[in-house]
């Protein structure tokens, strides 16, 4: 079974600086998405930023990129220029790529990210 | 922009009733799922529908849960007979392929008394 492991609890950092989430994740697998998802106090799952396996190239979107290191499974995400509004719980989350394609998504505890003005 | 829509946002319900959450998926979407949170724990899945039929299921989706997509629009989870380990945020979600990224709803609060 696949797991995804989020070692940082909670993190705390200054407006404006960078901040780097790290995730791990456990495959046997070869194919397989990553993805990191924000969840604000609403409470609502927003998506954040998606990778797929079999791209080396690192996603990107504005002020959010990943690490994407499939060798070691790791799964980082960098935020930069901090603001306010990412306050939030960070979950990495796993979905394997299978020919049917309905296969649930594994979430990491998530990392509760932290703002100073 | 499309989003996927849960009803009730919070269910107070007494031990050992039913009931039914309810999600309306974004249209064009073909794969389903249903999430559940319990508070300050990770999410996990719970079911994925496709095809009008469960696709995946976690050994938590066990015989008091079923899903059911009653007609072109809606997605429900019925929980039949509820224990206060129930208690919990569920999450319904959607996705037009099973490769692409999964939209979530609001969620659902669901306490159990």
């Amino acid at each position: 079974a696949q797991t995804v492991t989020q070692s940082q609890p909670e993190m705390s950092v200054q407006e404006a600086e960078t901040v780097t989430l790290s995730c791990t994740y456990d495959t046997s697998e070869s194919d397989y998405y990553l993805f990191w998802y924000k969840q604000p106090p609403s409470r609502q799952m927003i998506l954040v930023i998606r990778q797929e396996a079999y791209k080396q190239q690192n996603a990107t979107e504005n002020r959010f990129s990943v690490n994407f290191q499939k060798a070691a499974k790791s799964f980082s995400l960098k935020i930069s220029d901090s603001q306010l509004g990412d306050a939030a719980m960070y979950f990495c989350a796993y979905r394997l790529l299978s020919g049917g394609g309905a296969d649930g998504l594994t979430f990491g505890k998530g990392t509760h990210l932290i703002i100073q003005p | 922009e499309p989003e996927v829509t849960q009803t009730p946002s919070h269910q107070v319900t007494q031990m050992g009733q039913e009931v039914i959450l309810r999600c309306v998926p974004i249209s064009n979407h073909l794969y389903f799922y249903w999430y559940r949170q319990i508070l300050g724990q990770k999410v996990e899945f719970l079911v994925s529908f496709y095809n009008n039929e469960i696709s995946e299921k976690s050994e938590i989706f066990d015989d008091q849960f079923s899903v059911e997509r009653p007609d072109g629009s809606n997605f429900t989870l019925k929980i039949r007979s509820t224990k206060l380990e129930d208690s919990a945020m569920y999450f319904c979600a959607s996705s037009y392929t099973g490769g692409t990224e999964a939209f979530f709803g609001q969620g659902t609060r669901l306490t159990v008394v």
